[in-house]
């Protein structure tokens, strides 16, 4: 057990809809990094939130936007949903801004139909 | 980010010696080797990181080349539980633009035999 909660474990939706990921880090920890993993395209890096501030942004969809609260969980939003989004998205939590290892989640798996 | 570049996949038996190999040419001199892995149908996890010298915990070893181009992650006896991929990933510990991001590549696919 990593001490990072992901929920929902499965979400099943349809095309168009918009489906929101959370995230609770480890006690303790201010960094927050959510990744998405498709069979393609591996794990790719989204973004990543530090005490509240984005601090580092990947290849994140203009659909997709997330946002860290003060009790430092966070939440991923994907709006207006493709096929191609289906993908297991991960959150990590690290102690500090770039220090500190990352510890995942075990994931939310999205299907899209 | 930095680049690095490993085998595909690799085998082994159980109870033998793996030496994961990974090469990192173009690596800055506050870049850190950092090593995860990801079990089947889990997240990754941390495995071991190291700078300059050699490095040990309970999980595995890490041999950094002096030239630090390259690096060898050692599993000294293999498990079927260590079965995973493998990703060798460069962090720079400056931070700069990446703020602390690991970047995944494709890893090495590690498969144990019994």
């Amino acid at each position: 057990d990593s001490g990072v909660t992901q929920t929902p474990k499965h979400l099943i939706t349809a095309t168009g809809q918009r489906v929101t990921l959370r995230c609770s880090p480890r006690s303790g920890d201010l960094s927050v990094y959510w990744y998405q993993q498709s069979l393609d395209q591996g794990l790719q890096f989204l973004i990543q939130y530090y005490n509240g501030e984005e601090r580092a942004k990947g290849n994140i969809l203009e659909r997709f936007s997330a946002q860290q609260f003060p009790d430092l969980h966070s939440e991923l939003n994907l709006s207006s949903l493709e096929l191609g989004d289906s993908a297991l998205y991960f959150c990590a939590s690290s102690v500090g801004l770039h220090t500190g290892e990352l510890f995942f989640g075990e994931g939310s798996r999205l299907t899209v139909l | 980010d930095a680049k690095t570049t490993q085998p595909n996949s690799m085998e082994s038996n159980e109870e033998e010696p793996v030496h994961l190999p990974c090469n990192h040419s173009t690596i800055s001199g506050t870049d850190y080797i950092h090593w995860y892995r990801q079990l089947p149908s889990q997240g990754p996890e941390y495995v071991i990181h190291g700078l300059t010298s050699n490095v040990n915990n309970r999980m595995a070893s890490l041999a950094i080349a002096e030239d630090r181009k390259s690096s060898t992650l050692i599993l000294h006896r293999a498990t079927l539980r260590d079965a995973a991929v493998y990703y060798c990933i460069l962090r720079d510990r400056a931070g700069g633009t990446s703020y602390g991001k690991l970047t995944f590549g494709q890893g090495t696919i590690l498969t144990v035999h019994p």
